[in-house]
């Protein structure tokens, strides 16, 4: 079955430090995986997705995310937090070997202190 | 604007009064999807449609019914609702190919009493 994980509940970074949201997975097949941003009192917007090749991923607003295979991670990275980069994010996986189905994890919710 | 359109954005309703959340999209998607977000339990899939009169269950289906009779609406229907869907609901919709990702509704909260 799939799941996916966020193990922190909250991450607190200063600004124009890096940050790091964590996300595993588990699937049967090979990943299609996701991050998704929500903002307050908004719908979740989607930041950046793998789907094969290039471990690394760059997406909107600057962030990146990093597929591990071996550690089954799909961890959400951006050299320099903003302020406004503030939000609650989503990891999501969904299984490529077939079915449309998508996974989310619980969420983790990014504050970046000026 | 390419968009997925829910309504309304807040509803506050009494236990038993049937109620129906709409939702539209502009994309020509043939996968719509409702979920409900609630603390610490992220994004859980109530319904999801594959296309017109398609429909099937997801995670959490209880207490909750859809249609899909033309493509691009999917509304969610609460024929008897109780507290405990007191929740944030949000539509999304997305083409069907393995690789693309959802775009989402602005979200409705409602509060059963």
């Amino acid at each position: 079955a799939q799941s996916v994980a966020q193990p922190e509940d909250q991450v607190n970074v200063a600004e124009g430090n890096p940050l790091t949201v964590k996300c595993t997975y588990s699937v049967s097949g090979n990943p299609y995986l996701f991050w998704y941003v929500q903002y307050p009192n908004r719908g979740l917007q989607f930041l950046l997705k793998y789907i094969t090749g290039d471990n690394l991923v760059k997406g909107s607003y600057g962030f990146e995310a990093e597929f591990n295979k071996s550690q089954t991670s799909f961890h959400l990275k951006k050299p320099s937090a903003l302020v406004s980069d503030s939000a609650l994010y989503f990891c999501a996986v969904r299984d490529g070997t077939g079915g449309f189905k998508t996974i989310f994890g619980a969420g983790t919710r990014l504050f970046v202190k000026a | 604007e390419a968009q997925v359109t829910q309504n309304p954005r807040y509803l506050i309703t009494v236990t038993g009064k049937k109620l129906t959340v709409t939702c539209s999209q502009n994309m020509n998607h043939e996968y719509m999807s409702w979920y409900r977000q609630d603390p610490g339990l992220g994004l859980r899939q109530i319904y999801y449609s594959m296309n017109v009169e398609v429909t099937d269950k997801g995670d959490v289906p209880e207490g909750y019914k859809v249609s899909r009779k033309e493509k691009r609406n999917f509304p969610l229907i609460l024929e008897s609702p109780s507290p405990n869907q007191t929740s944030l609901y949000f539509c999304a919709s997305s083409s069907t190919g393995d690789n693309t990702e959802a775009f989402f509704g602005q979200g409705t909260r409602l509060t059963v009493v």
